[in-house]
């Protein structure tokens, strides 16, 4: 079935460091959503990519949609502590009202 | 404008009671989803309601039933809950402006324990 694969499942950086977290689709995709999971909390929509290539910036975290529509990007410049977490990516199911969910990547973020 | 919401934020059920799950959203969206997440584990879909007065299994539909009694309210029915069933449970909406879903608004969650 129709599958959305992120890697890596875990990440510790150093505060100040950068950090991408990847995320590939098994199919073509109409779009691609970002989330944000606060340790205790729920998901967070950040953002959704639409076109082909597309690149979107939020101050220091920025997406970005693969030409084939079937990967994605999420990097964070010079973490910081707010910026713990897990970070899901999650597609549209084809043909559907469904949403596939990535496993997320959970961040760490060392002071 | 309060979002998502959902009630209880915490239960403990002992094996076998039942309970319903609250969900109600204020944005008019016309779908709406509940979700497990499991510690540690990524969010697998229950049931949803694409639009009001249709509702339709997910991966982990078994030992849930769920209501959706108007455009505004999604319930979830644990009928006779079991250890297994020890999860956060989130509701989300979405708009679905028939492009397939698009972004959804999660509630603050439901912590259940089944003992």
């Amino acid at each position: 079935g129709q599958q959305v694969m992120q890697i890596p499942q875990y990440q510790h950086v150093q505060e100040g460091e950068d950090f991408t977290t990847y995320c590939n689709s098994s199919t073509t995709l109409s779009n691609i959503q970002w989330y944000k999971q606060r340790p205790g909390g729920h998901p967070v929509f950040l953002i959704q990519l639409v076109k082909s290539g597309e690149v979107k910036k939020q101050k220091r975290l920025t997406f970005q949609f693969g030409e084939a529509k079937k990967n994605s990007s999420l990097h964070i410049t010079a973490t910081q502590t707010t910026d713990v977490g897990t970070y899901f990516c999650a597609g549209p199911k084809t043909g559907g009202f469904k949403t596939i969910f990535g496993a997320g990547t959970r961040l760490f973020v060392k002071a | 404008n309060a979002g998502v919401t959902q009630t209880p934020k915490f239960q403990v059920l002992k094996t076998g009671q039942s309970m319903t799950l609250q969900c109600a959203q204020d944005m008019n969206h016309n779908s709406m989803y509940w979700y497990r997440q499991d510690p540690g584990m990524g969010l697998r879909l229950i049931y949803y309601s694409a639009s009001e007065g249709t509702t339709d299994k997910g991966e982990v539909p078994n030992g849930y039933n769920v209501s959706r009694l108007n455009k505004r309210e999604f319930s979830l029915r644990l009928e006779s809950a079991a250890p297994s069933q020890t999860s956060v449970y989130f509701c989300a909406s979405t708009q679905n402006l028939g492009g397939g879903a698009g972004e959804q608004y999660f509630g603050p969650g439901t912590r259940l324990t089944v003992t």
